[in-house]
């Protein structure tokens, strides 16, 4: 079963709205990860948050962390059309021997 | 410096076949981990090599595998192809530690 889900699966909204989006894992983890995916190409890596890390900031995004809450989000703010994609929380979790587990997604649609 | 290759982009197969993929790592990197992504299943992690060693295996059946060259070139193998293996692979390389892991575009498969 995959290790991140992310809610919620489908968010539209108007350019320059803040979007967020959350995560949530099941194992402990070493850190977390979010990526983003245009329509079925390769993942571009936005930021990567570690387990002892709260809050991370890149530009217009936000990533906080709760590690007693098992949960993460991704907040884009003045959010732009060139942001509509797919989003994806990943961690990175050393139990059965795998290593990077992604979610499903939130597919996220910017409207101009 | 070159990002992650992926060749072929796109392939077409019949079941009962067989099928290589092949991924080239941004230079430097000794860690190439292959995804698979469907519209059901989302993105599931195959396999991670590093140093021509497999270090982290998914749960995916025996007809899947990999091998990684000297060179950090990696190759995925899918032999029996069945229509449920139509799908994104996705490579990405890693330089190590940070798990931050850098994507190719994929080589989507389709299997008739």
């Amino acid at each position: 079963s995959q290790q991140g889900e992310e809610d919620p699966q489908a968010l539209s909204i108007q350019e320059g709205e803040n979007a967020t989006m959350n995560c949530s894992y099941k194992t402990s983890i070493n850190n977390l990860q979010w990526y983003r995916q245009n329509s079925g190409r390769g993942l571009v890596h936005l930021i990567l948050i570690r387990s002892n890390e709260r809050e991370k900031h890149s530009g217009r995004l936000r990533v906080t962390l709760d590690t007693s809450k098992k949960s993460s989000s991704l907040l884009i703010t003045a959010s732009r059309a060139a942001d509509t994609a797919s989003y994806f929380c990943a961690t990175d979790s050393r139990t059965g021997g795998f290593k990077t587990i992604f979610g499903a997604g939130t597919r996220l649609f910017v409207k101009a | 410096k070159a990002g992650v290759t992926q060749t072929p982009r796109y392939l077409i197969k019949t079941r009962g076949q067989q099928v290589t993929l092949s991924c080239s790592p941004i230079s430097g990197h000794r860690s190439v981990s292959w995804y698979q992504q469907t519209p059901g299943q989302g993105l599931q992690f195959l396999f991670e090599y590093f140093s021509e060693t497999q270090r982290n295996k998914g749960n995916f059946p025996g007809r899947f595998s990999g091998r990684q060259f000297s060179n950090s070139r990696s190759e995925m193998n899918v032999s029996t192809l069945e229509l449920g293996d139509s799908a994104l692979y996705l490579c990405a390389s890693e330089q190590g530690g940070d798990n931050e892991q850098f994507f190719g575009p994929g080589t989507r498969l389709t299997v008739l």
